[in-house]
């Protein structure tokens, strides 16, 4: 079966111009994340989806990001216009909600942005 | 504040000698436990997870964890470290009753297994 596919694996980009990620769950998951990681802070959660409906988007840094999941195949996670202090490695993950609050996140390989 | 705490930045051991690698945990009461493994490149994948009952806890690879209360840890262990397990290990917790976004990790572990 298929992972967390993600897009693009590395991207590299000049300050100001946008930058679009994608991520396609894993079939049959109804929750999605988007996790930024830097040596600095670590694994920072950015927002999660339930049902393709936001719930918590406290994470996200600032208005520059936006985040969307039109349907349970497919997300997105665009920055603009971005920085290089947006450099960092975000990830996608996804999981089934199950009865208990918590369960087994599966990640992508993750999009290496560079801001330069 | 809730946090995560792994003490240890990077640890070096010789391949086939045994591993322990700590997670403290700050939390009003005692959350879900996870640890995690990154590859060079490559997504997080769980290795094991504490909810309750039985507090040592196995995983997969041979990595086992123990759950003690009294001293809010949740430390990673394997009695013979392979080559293979050269990686980053990340120590998660996510609190009862809490949902999925919960998931609050430390800042990982780099494991290096010296021949």
């Amino acid at each position: 079966d298929a992972g967390v596919i993600q897009s693009p694996r590395h991207e590299v980009t000049e300050m100001g111009q946008e930058v679009t990620l994608r991520c396609k769950p894993i079939s049959g998951h109804n929750s999605l994340f988007w996790y930024r990681q830097t040596m600095m802070r670590g694994l920072e959660l950015l927002i999660y989806f339930n049902n393709n409906v936001p719930i918590d988007d406290s994470g996200m840094p600032e208005d520059r990001f936006s985040a969307k999941m039109p349907n349970a195949s497919f997300s997105t996670l665009k920055i603009q216009p971005s920085e290089p202090r947006d450099s960092a490695v975000y990830f996608c993950a996804s999981s089934f909600r199950q009865t208990a609050p918590t369960g087994e996140l599966f990640f992508g390989e993750g999009s290496r942005l560079t801001v330069l | 504040a809730q946090s995560v705490t792994q003490p240890d930045i990077h640890i070096t051991v010789s391949e086939g000698a045994s591993l322990e690698l700590r997670c403290n945990y700050s939390y009003g009461a005692t959350p879900y436990l996870f640890w995690y493994v990154q590859s060079p490149g490559q997504g997080l994948q769980l290795l094991l997870k504490y909810f309750s009952g039985d507090t040592l806890v196995q995983g997969i690879k041979g990595f086992e964890a123990e759950f003690k209360r009294s001293q809010s840890s949740f430390n990673l262990r394997k009695p013979s470290v392979h080559w293979s397990d050269a990686a980053e290990y990340f120590c998660a917790v996510a609190p009862r009753g809490g949902s999925q976004g919960n998931l609050i990790f430390g800042k990982g572990t780099k494991l290096s297994v010296k021949p």
